[in-house]
């Protein structure tokens, strides 16, 4: 069964640092979604992609961040430098436009500890 | 308006018993219900969905109730069993490319 898949699983860096997320969403997929969750809280919308420029976006993504679909498998969200607060497991997800559903599927997430 | 309430905030279930989460909005212009499953370091796993245009479906020991002109549905686990325990999310989106609004999770634990 086709998966959206996400790397590093966890990522650890300094305060003021930039990190590149990683994601390789569903292959037919053409939406492409990042959220946040911070732990024991609940799921936070980011950023919709859809034919490589952001459809949407929340108040939390701001200047520091930034998404790119560099070819046509990879999706990644870049926080250019970090902060404590942005500590949360991030998750990928992506949809298809085909069918009466918007079912997004998301991947394991990566856990970004910023210290 | 964009905001979605759950309750209750945890659940505990007997085996075999029944686990009902319910879920309310305020935007009408939601048209996509969605649940959630997630366990501990994984990601959310979509489990059912349901569409305005139907008050109820069922999947397996899954079903959705959609009350539209109270702006509110629920997920209703029967016999619930102790791998069901996990934090169940309800969702809401608007169209394709629309994002998810979440409530905050149930935490469900279902005792042998």
């Amino acid at each position: 069964e086709p998966e959206v898949t996400q790397t590093p699983s966890h990522q650890v860096t300094q305060m003021g640092q930039e990190v590149i997320l990683r994601c390789v969403p569903i292959s037919n997929h053409l939406y492409f979604y990042w959220y946040r969750q911070i732990l024991g809280q609940k799921v936070e919308f980011l950023v919709s992609f859809y034919n490589n420029e952001i459809s949407e976006k929340s108040e939390i993504f701001d200047d520091q961040f930034s998404v790119e679909r560099p070819d046509g498998s990879n999706f990644t969200l870049k926080i250019r430098s970090t902060k404590l607060e942005d500590s949360a497991m991030y998750f990928c997800a992506s949809s298809g436009t085909s069918g009466n559903n918007y079912e997004q599927y998301f991947g394991p997430g990566t856990r970004l500890t910023v210290t | 308006q964009q905001q979605v309430k759950q309750s209750p905030q945890s659940l505990i279930v007997q085996k075999g018993g029944i686990s009902i989460i319910n879920c309310a909005y305020e935007n009408t212009a939601f048209d996509y219900f969605p649940w959630y499953q997630q366990f501990p370091g994984k990601g959310p796993a979509l489990l059912i969905a349901i569409r305005p245009d139907v008050s109820e479906k069922k999947e397996g020991r899954f079903t959705i109730s959609f009350n539209k002109s109270a702006k509110q549905f629920s997920l209703h686990i029967m016999d619930s069993q102790p791998g069901d325990s996990a934090t169940y999310f309800c969702a809401a989106s608007k169209r394709y490319g629309q994002n998810f609004v979440f409530g905050p999770g149930t935490r469900l634990s279902v005792l042998p």
